[in-house]
């Protein structure tokens, strides 16, 4: 069964662009989450997708957003690029269970798509 | 609000010691645990998870983990390190939500490995 694939693996943006980021989940999978990582804040929940539908959101500005498609693949788009999201963006896939599903939510990591601002 | 405190920021132990990495947690209710493992330019690898019951949990490559309540702790252990664990190791917790989806994460700590 192929993993969670993150699409390009590498960007170089400049300030004030924007740029969307590719996530397919594992075969199966319903819920999408984004995280950003980096050096001095660590990894961060951005937010998460289920059944097309934004389920959780994390402490970002809205120049952070999301999508998902019917087939569960999702989508990242940053607008008006600052060098401070200069980041590895991970998504992680899982099936999507509610609160007494809990297996359901073991959430499986993409290897990320580096983002460099400049 | 959840919150993951791993202390230790980087570890050096040689190969065949035991290794031991600590990770703390602030969660009103039982937490969902887990451990992952990052190897440089990687994503996060789950090494093992807990949600209830058996307070001592096995996972993949050898790696253990207890859940003690009362302490607020989910320490990793693993009784002989091979070289190939060198990475970084994250502690994390979820159940805010309801569910396991939304996950904090600790600070890290980085596993050196001496021949």
């Amino acid at each position: 069964k192929a993993g969670v694939t993150q699409t390009p693996r590498y960007l170089i943006k400049t300030r004030g662009q924007q740029v969307t980021l590719s996530c397919s989940p594992i075969s199966g999978h319903r819920s999408v989450s984004w995280y950003q990582q980096t050096p001095g804040q660590g990894l961060q929940f951005l937010f998460e997708y289920f059944s097309e539908t934004q389920r959780n959101k994390g402490n970002f500005p809205g120049r952070f957003s999301g999508r998902q498609f019917s087939n569960s693949r999702s989508e990242m788009n940053v607008s008006t690029l600052e060098l401070g999201d200069s980041a590895l963006y991970l998504c992680a896939s899982s099936r999507g269970g509610g609160p007494i599903q809990l297996a359901k939510n073991i959430q499986y990591f993409g290897a990320g798509t580096r983002l460099s601002v400049l | 609000a959840q919150s993951v405190t791993q202390p230790d920021i980087h570890i050096t132990v040689s190969e065949g010691a035991s290794l031991e990495l600590r990770c703390n947690y602030s969660y009103g209710a039982t937490p969902y645990l887990f451990w992952y493992v990052q190897s440089p330019g990687q994503g996060l690898q789950l090494l093992l998870k807990y949600f209830s019951g058996d307070t001592l949990v096995q996972g993949i490559k050898g790696f253990e983990a207890e859940f003690k309540r009362s302490q607020s702790s989910f320490n990793l252990r693993k009784p002989s390190v091979h070289w190939s664990d060198a990475a970084e190791y994250f502690c994390a917790v979820g159940g805010d939500t309801g569910t396991a989806s939304k996950l904090t994460f600790g600070t890290g700590t980085r596993l050196q490995v001496t021949l």
